[in-house]
């Protein structure tokens, strides 16, 4: 079956350092990737999202590239904010299907 | 139009006990999802309804736990006899099948059970 694969977390930065946060996945087909976004207290907001290979999400000065020779959908940002703060969800939606699988999360927390 | 709204927001409940959660969709979308995320991980995907209808349910749904969306608007998870193992955040979301394919969810804010 569809999974998500994201990389071991907690993540600490100083402000302005750059991020990657790096995930996998495994799918039949050409899924749609996506990124999602947890603030404290708060549900999940759709961040970026990429529906074909070598398409590019950003939003927000975050990017992710569809590569599906390595079948990642790696999250980057050059210069993290403290308000970038969050637990971060790697997503794909399969072609066969309307639900969708996430990673376990990556918590992030940028120090000033 | 406010996005998803889910209530209660919490719920604290005894072993054993029935709880329901509701939540109301964006109203012009016609797809309905419940997931389940417990601490330390990602949301699983539980069911969704298109319309009325409930298209897919997964293994986790266990006969313990109903869902209804009877007028295809707000939609209720039902848990009953409720273990301590149910304790987690369920997430209810909604999107429409007209959009593009790549299109994500838009979630609501949750309601976190715990259970004594």
């Amino acid at each position: 079956g569809d999974s998500v694969t994201q990389m071991e977390g907690p993540v600490t930065l100083s402000e302005e350092a750059f991020l990657t946060i790096n995930c996998t996945y495994t799918a039949t087909g050409y899924p749609s990737l996506f990124w999602y976004v947890q603030y404290p207290g708060e549900g999940l907001q759709l961040l970026l999202k990429a529906t074909k290979a070598d398409d590019k999400g950003s939003n927000k000065g975050f990017e992710a590239t569809y590569r599906k020779e390595t079948t990642s959908f790696h999250l980057e940002k050059g210069s993290v904010q403290v308000s970038d703060s969050a637990v971060y969800f790697c997503a794909l939606r399969g072609t066969s299907g309307s639900r969708l699988t996430f990673g376990e999360g990556t918590q992030l927390t940028v120090n000033p | 139009d406010t996005g998803v709204s889910q209530d209660p927001r919490h719920k604290i409940t005894k072993r054993g006990q029935n709880v329901t959660f509701r939540c109301d969709p964006i109203s012009e979308h016609n797809r309905l999802y419940w997931y389940r995320q417990t601490l330390g991980q990602g949301p699983e995907f539980l069911t969704y309804f298109q319309n009325e209808a409930q298209l897919e349910k997964s293994r986790l749904l266990s006969d313990r736990f109903s869902a209804e969306r009877p007028k295809g608007s707000f939609s209720t998870l039902e848990i009953q006899r409720t273990e301590q193992g149910d304790s987690a955040m369920y997430l209810c979301a909604s999107s429409i099948t007209r959009g593009p394919p790549g299109d994500g969810y838009t979630f609501g804010s949750g309601t976190r059970l715990t259970v004594v």
